[in-house]
Parts: C-alpha cells; sequence; structure tokens
C-alpha cells in the first residue's frame, strides 16, 4: 500500500526557507505518477504548491512560483519542497500527495501524506 | 485560475438525512471535477472523481453528479462516520484549486 510522509523543521523563522521533504514508501517515485505539494491555512483553504515527476520536470502554480523549488531524490524514493523567502502567510499544513494520471492527464490526488504543521515565526 | 465556489459553507444534518453539497466553477471544467472529505487533523481523501465515479472503498451513499459549472454531492442516509468538510477540487487546468468547503455537522 502506497504511504507518503512529510518530515522537516515545524517552525521556520521569517525570510529563510521552508524545505521539507516526502517519503514514499510501498511504491516508487520512478512510476508513471506525479508527484505534489499541497497546503491548507485558514486563511487560503487548501493550495496546490507545484508538482515533480521523476525525471525532475517540474509545473509550480504560479502564486508562488518565484520562491518555489521542487527535487527529486530517486535513490531515497523521496520528493522535496524548498519555499524561500517566508512569511507568516505560509504557515500552514503542508501535504504531499500523489497525482494520479490517466493518459497524460493529471486526475486526482489519490494518497496524501498525514500533513506537517509548519510555523513561520520568530 | 479557475475559481470553486461550494454552497452551503456549513449545514447541520441528521443521521439518515438526505444531504446535498453544491460545487460551482467559474468556468466550464467538463467532468474535470472531484470531491474530498476531511476530518480533524486528517488529510483529505478522494471520495468521487471525474464528477461522478466512486473511488475504491467509498460507501454507495456517495454520490456525484454535474458537468461543465454545476456539481453536487449527494450522500443518502447520513451516517455517523459522515460528519466532516468536503472539497471539491477542478483538475481541468494547472493550477488545480479547491472550493473553500463544506461542513457538515451533527444537528
Amino acid at each position: 500500500q502506497l504511504q507518503l510522509q512529510e518530515s522537516g523543521p515545524g517552525l521556520v523563522k521569517p525570510s529563510e526557507t521552508l524545505s521539507l521533504t516526502c517519503a514514499i514508501s510501498g511504491g516508487s517515485i520512478s512510476s508513471s505518477s506525479w508527484w505534489s505539494w499541497l497546503r491548507q491555512s485558514p486563511g487560503k483553504g487548501l493550495e496546490w504548491i507545484g508538482e515533480i515527476y521523476h525525471t525532475g520536470y517540474t509545473n509550480y502554480n504560479p502564486s508562488l512560483k518565484s520562491r518555489v523549488t521542487m527535487s527529486v531524490d530517486k535513490s531515497k524514493n523521496y520528493f522535496s519542497l524548498n519555499l524561500n523567502a517566508v512569511t507568516a502567510a505560509d504557515t500552514a499544513v503542508y501535504y504531499c500527495a500523489r497525482d494520479f494520471v490517466v493518459r497524460a492527464v493529471k486526475l486526482y490526488f489519490d494518497h496524501w501524506g498525514q500533513g506537517m504543521l509548519v510555523t513561520v515565526s520568530s | 485560475d479557475i475559481q470553486m465556489t461550494q454552497s452551503p459553507s456549513s449545514l447541520s444534518a441528521s443521521v439518515g438525512d438526505r444531504v446535498t453539497i453544491s460545487c460551482r466553477a467559474n468556468q466550464s471544467i467538463s467532468t474535470y471535477l472531484n470531491w474530498y472529505q476531511q476530518k480533524p487533523g486528517k488529510a483529505p481523501n478522494l471520495l468521487i472523481y471525474s464528477a461522478s465515479t466512486l473511488q475504491t472503498g467509498v460507501p454507495s451513499r456517495f454520490t456525484g453528479s454535474g458537468s461543465e459549472t454545476d456539481f453536487a454531492l449527494t450522500i443518502n442516509s447520513l451516517q455517523p462516520e459522515d460528519f466532516a468538510t468536503y472539497f471539491c477540487q477542478q483538475s481541468y487546468r494547472t493550477p488545480r484549486t479547491f472550493g473553500p468547503g463544506t461542513n457538515v455537522d451533527i444537528k
């Protein structure tokens, strides 16, 4: 059974970089899936941050594109999120999820990590 | 971005009730519409995809309908475990976007 698990610091200072990893178990990052990061905050609801394929190809939400970088580590079967220049508005629960793809169309998020609260505060 | 709205934002219902939640997109998204259930402290869980297809393992009391801009999630005979927040999400165009959610609580 595919499982995803987020990890990283739960507290980040303003203007610094938020870094999270998503470990995949029960499946391979090199499958035909895309892998996404999403976040959820009371103020902005659920927000898709971006996605990555195992080849390293990425798509980012235009609203965050200037601050986001995603990467994969195929040897360790995980993918990562970096969000720089954070502010209090980036405080949220961050989720990693699998994009289920059918005929090259990313249809839905069918497996999610448990979520990780990241607070931006000095 | 495609904007998703939901109504109502919250509702109170009793066990056994039939409940309908609406979701609207601000442009046509064909049937690229998914529904998720979320309970406190948990990640969203996929219920229905492509507007009306039940995800494996989801009880048949959940049904989805609609196309283009107007969609609905119906829960027939509400069960205690169904009290949760429900979100719609479009997968027609990047960035994928979600509705603000509908909280279903106990009357």
